[in-house]
């Protein structure tokens, strides 16, 4: 299940279910956001992106879903599998503002097999 | 290797030393952008710098700390002075610039400061 403790938020999923991440983002004026994956040791690495004017994107074995009246993001992975432990990033932009990313505070998916 | 390159993957320096953290971008990338990352925390953006300028640096600290991207060479990452709460890990990121492209990420410098 999920929980919030003092580090980061953990989501645990049993191999071959369905993961979703969710993110709530801070600014309005955001058009592009993008979901990283970092390992232990490693940068992140980009998954997927998504423009404002989507509300859905899809990719191999991820979805990413937007809903800007809510100003909510989720990543939802397919068939989890014990490669896809790691800490999820989501980051927004503001295109056309300064290009930097802001990231939100990261969820800790764990697979368990 | 085209992704993003940072050395030394590791630095150890001593309070008051000098550290210098370099960033060599993708090919084909002219952005470089700098986040720093504390344990079990997001990265926190820096500096973004295109050739020989500094184009936003509105997430450096005022002191100590510097960047750069010359004509010729990586972009470095500068901190002077070093203090315990430097020990972080340091991210570079590049992209291409064009609208709607992600910034791809090194495998960061940890700094630790004994």
């Amino acid at each position: 299940g999920e929980s919030v403790g003092l580090h980061l938020p953990t989501l645990s999923v049993q191999e071959g279910d369905n993961s979703i991440i969710n993110c709530a983002y801070s600014n309005s004026a955001s058009d592009y956001f993008i979901w990283y994956k970092q390992e232990s040791g490693k940068g992140p690495q980009f998954i997927i992106d998504i423009r404002s004017n989507m509300d859905k994107r899809q990719g191999q074995r991820v979805t990413v879903l937007l809903n800007k009246t809510v100003k909510h993001l989720s990543l939802q992975i397919a068939a989890t599998q014990p490669g896809d432990s790691a800490v999820y990033f989501c980051a927004e932009n503001i295109q056309g503002g300064s290009e930097k990313l802001v990231f939100g505070k990261g969820m800790k998916l764990t697979v368990n097999p | 290797n085209a992704g993003v390159m940072q050395n030394p993957r590791h630095l150890v320096r001593r309070r008051g030393q000098e550290a210098r953290l370099r960033c060599s971008p993708m090919k084909g990338h002219s952005h470089v952008y700098w986040y720093r990352q504390l344990p079990e925390e997001g990265l926190k953006f820096m500096v973004y710098l295109q050739k020989e300028n500094i184009i936003d640096e509105s997430g450096m600290p005022k002191e100590r700390f510097s960047a750069e991207f010359p004509k010729e060479g990586p972009s470095i990452l500068r901190i002077q002075q070093v203090v315990r709460g430097d020990s972080a890990a340091y991210f570079c990121a590049s992209s291409s610039g064009q609208p709607n492209q992600p910034q791809h990420f090194g495998d960061g410098t940890r700094l630790s400061i004994l």
